[in-house]
């Protein structure tokens, strides 16, 4: 299994403004993964968080907006950029620490005014 | 593409209740199945997971079964608890490469005493 944190747990921020977030995994693992999780809804991949090269973004997500670094095995951070109220999610990180096996942080509360 | 397709809630049920949550999906290959749980104000937690058909998952009094035939993996359990109250994610692992998770919409559960 694999034991995932996030920081900060919850945030206020005004729009045009940018917030970091940062996960961390107690092992190292191979592929890590930001969602989003719109109120009511169920969840979104934003990027896959590659170690060592940029991220890989779905469909409707860019690096201007989200960029993510993935410096080790065990970190990431995803920033959403300029925010706007539409942005007010809550944004989850996880990680694959072995085939057929996903788990996921505590989540990132962001509300947008 | 891959898609899940769950029963749409707030599912209302008393206390020793009998509890299933219907997810049906549509992949390509052989896909992994979970079920993930979000209580409130938390992040999702792995609940149960079967890697190919006629695997049955099971924890904490959950269970469910991949049948291949009818493409589903419904959720059951005996006896639902108030602390079962929570939100249930049905997802699958495609079997390709790349290995994306697609969620289903959650089914809201909410157990009374």
């Amino acid at each position: 299994s694999a034991v995932i944190s996030q920081k900060p747990s919850r945030d206020i921020c005004q729009r045009g403004t940018s917030l970091t977030i940062q996960c961390q995994v107690d092992s190292q693992v191979t592929m890590m993964f930001w969602y989003r999780q719109q109120p009511g809804q169920s969840l979104t991949l934003i990027a896959t968080a590659n170690q060592g090269s940029e991220a890989t973004y779905e469909s409707g997500f860019v690096i201007d907006k989200f960029p993510i670094s993935r410096p080790n095995l065990t970190f990431s951070t995803l920033t959403v950029s300029n925010m706007s109220p539409e942005d007010s999610s809550i944004y989850l990180c996880s990680a694959r620490p072995g085939p057929e096996t996903q788990y996921f942080g505590p989540g990132t509360r962001l509300l947008v005014l | 593409g891959d898609s899940v397709t769950q029963m749409e809630g707030p599912v209302t049920l008393s206390e020793e209740a009998f509890l299933t949550i219907n997810c049906t999906y549509t992949a390509t290959g052989y896909p992994s199945l979970f079920w993930y749980v979000q209580y409130p104000g938390e992040g999702l937690q792995l609940l149960l997971k079967a890697t190919k058909a006629d695997d049955k998952g099971s924890n904490k009094g959950f269970e469910a079964t991949y049948r291949k035939e009818t493409t589903s993996f419904h959720l059951e359990k005996g006896s639902v608890q108030v602390s079962d109250s929570a939100v249930y994610f049905c997802a699958l692992m495609n079997s390709g490469g790349y290995q994306k998770v697609t969620f289903g919409i959650g089914t809201k559960l909410q157990v009374i005493p």
